[in-house]
C-alpha cells in the first residue's frame, strides 16, 4: 500500500508555544489529506480537511486560528498548533487520500503540552 | 444526524472466532471500513466493502448488509496479537470518513 508518513512522532513543548506536525505522502500525490485527534480511549475525530491550494475546511468546533494547516504540495501538508496547551495534548494523525475509496493514515504524533 | 455504533468491549479465547457487528446510520453511503488499531499506534486497514456479501481476506471476514445498514468483521484462529481496537468506518455521500468508536477486543489465552 502507499506510504505515509508524519514527523515528528512525538514532541513534548512548554504551554505557549507552537509546535508544527508534517504529513508527507511518500509514494504518491494527494491532492486531499485529513487532520485527525484522538485522545486515549476515544476514536479519531477528523478535525479538518486539507486541499491542495486552497484553504482547509475546519469541523464544527475546531478553531481554524488556532491549529493552522497548509497544503503546500501535493505530498506535504503541515498542522500547526499555536499558543499550545495541556488541553491539547493528543493523539494526532494524518491521512492522505490516494483514490475517493482510499486513505492511508501516516503513523501518528503524540503531542504533550507540558 | 450521522451515527455508528459498536460494542465499546469484547473478550475472546485464543484460537477461537470472534464477530464485532457495526450498524450505521449515513447521508449516503460509498463503502464501508475496517481498520485495526493498536495502542499508541495509528490505524491500519484491514478491509473494504461497498456491495452486500461477504470478503474473505485471510484469517479476517467483512460482511456488509447495505439494507439492514449492518456490518461484521469475522476474526478466526485468534492470535494474542490480535488485541486491538477495531475500528468500524462509514464513507458518506462527500466521500468522508464518519467514524465509530472503536471496539477494544481483548484477548486471553
Amino acid at each position: 500500500g502507499a506510504v505515509v508518513s508524519q514527523h515528528p512522532s512525538w514532541v513534548i513543548c512548554k504551554s505557549g508555544t507552537s509546535v508544527k506536525i508534517e504529513c508527507r505522502s511518500l509514494d504518491f500525490q494527494a491532492t486531499t489529506m485529513f487532520w485527525y485527534r484522538q485522545f486515549p480511549k476515544q476514536s479519531l475525530m477528523l478535525m479538518a480537511t486539507s486541499n491542495e491550494g486552497s484553504k482547509a475546511t475546519y469541523e464544527q468546533g475546531v478553531e481554524k486560528d488556532k491549529f493552522l494547516i497548509n497544503h503546500a504540495s501535493l505530498t506535504l501538508s503541515t498542522l500547526t498548533v499555536t499558543s499550545a496547551h495541556p488541553e491539547d495534548s493528543s493523539f494526532y494523525i494524518c491521512s492522505a487520500r490516494l483514490r475517493e475509496n482510499e486513505q492511508f493514515f501516516g503513523p501518528g504524533t503524540r503531542l504533550t503540552v507540558l | 444526524g450521522q451515527n455508528i455504533d459498536q460494542p465499546t468491549e469484547m473478550t475472546a479465547t485464543e484460537g477461537a472466532i470472534v464477530q464485532i457487528n457495526c450498524t450505521y446510520q449515513t447521508s449516503g453511503f460509498n463503502g464501508l471500513f475496517w481498520y485495526q488499531q493498536h495502542a499508541g499506534e495509528a490505524p491500519t486497514f484491514l478491509s473494504y466493502n461497498v456491495l452486500d456479501g461477504l470478503e474473505e481476506k485471510g484469517r479476517f471476514s467483512s460482511f456488509l448488509s447495505r439494507s439492514k445498514g449492518y456490518s461484521y468483521l469475522l476474526l478466526k484462529e485468534l492470535q494474542m496479537k490480535d488485541s486491538a481496537s477495531y475500528l468500524c468506518a462509514v464513507m458518506d455521500s462527500n466521500y468522508q470518513l464518519i467514524w465509530g468508536a472503536g471496539t477494544k477486543l481483548i484477548i486471553k489465552p
